[in-house]
């Protein structure tokens, strides 16, 4: 059981829009910066966003993030077959004193 | 281009001791960051499992710690992994990443190793 919620999967079609939920509390997101993770399948995560909604170099603006109160999401616009990955949240929990991570959301892009 | 590179055996006896290393090329471990590592079992999530800066201050997962020794060697600018009394719950991909600690994300992995836990 992670200590970050994300929905198992989402689907959208080629060129629609999708966006993933990352639910927590005080303790973590509440209080702490967000980070969202794409793993490609059988590849290694990759930094997609950083402290809530920033993008290192090299990542294209078609990926967005945001974060109200305890809960935190990804956007994707423009969805491509390429975009079809494994999707995580992180972020510190100042209880656990731990990097958590959320269980992970498979994108399918239809 | 700040590169990582896991090594280590792809297979452990239970109750014995995971011992990897993480070669870092691109970026001196000994100018800042911490370096971590994180684990992701055959088809389940990411877990963190600790850090370490290059001066050896280190944290850990606390479900993890009694378990866990991270070290750091400037000289070769390669950090190293040890988990102890393994079991098959601790087979996993084992990745190194450099960890940017405050803002809590980690921005270089490596490519990552699996790890086996079986007699």
């Amino acid at each position: 059981q992670s200590v970050l919620t994300q929905p198992p999967s989402v689907s959208a079609a080629p060129g629609q829009k999708v966006t993933i939920s990352c639910s927590g509390s005080s303790s973590n997101i509440g209080s702490n910066y967000v980070s969202w993770y794409q793993q490609l399948p059988g590849t290694a995560p990759k930094l997609l966003i950083y402290e809530n909604n920033k993008r290192p170099s090299g990542i294209p603006d078609r990926f967005s993030g945001s974060k109200s109160g305890t809960s935190a999401t990804l956007g994707i616009t423009g969805l491509q077959t390429g975009d079809e990955a494994d999707y995580y949240c992180g972020t510190w929990d100042s209880s656990l004193s731990a990097v958590v991570f959320g269980g992970g959301t498979k994108l399918t892009v239809l | 281009q700040v590169q990582l590179q896991e090594s280590g055996p792809g297979l452990v006896k239970p109750s014995e001791t995971l011992s990897l290393t993480c070669a870092v090329s691109g970026y001196s471990i000994s100018s800042g960051y911490y370096w971590g590592w994180i684990r992701q079992p055959p088809g389940k999530g990411l877990e963190w499992i600790g850090s370490i800066y290059h001066s050896g201050s280190t944290y850990y997962n606390p479900s993890l710690k009694s378990r866990v020794t991270i070290s750091v060697d400037t000289s070769k600018n390669q950090f190293s992994l040890k988990l102890s009394s393994v079991t098959a719950a601790d087979t996993a991909v084992h990745y190194c990443a450099r960890h940017t600690s405050g803002y809590d994300f980690l921005d270089y992995w490596g490519q990552g190793t699996l790890v086996t836990v079986s007699s």
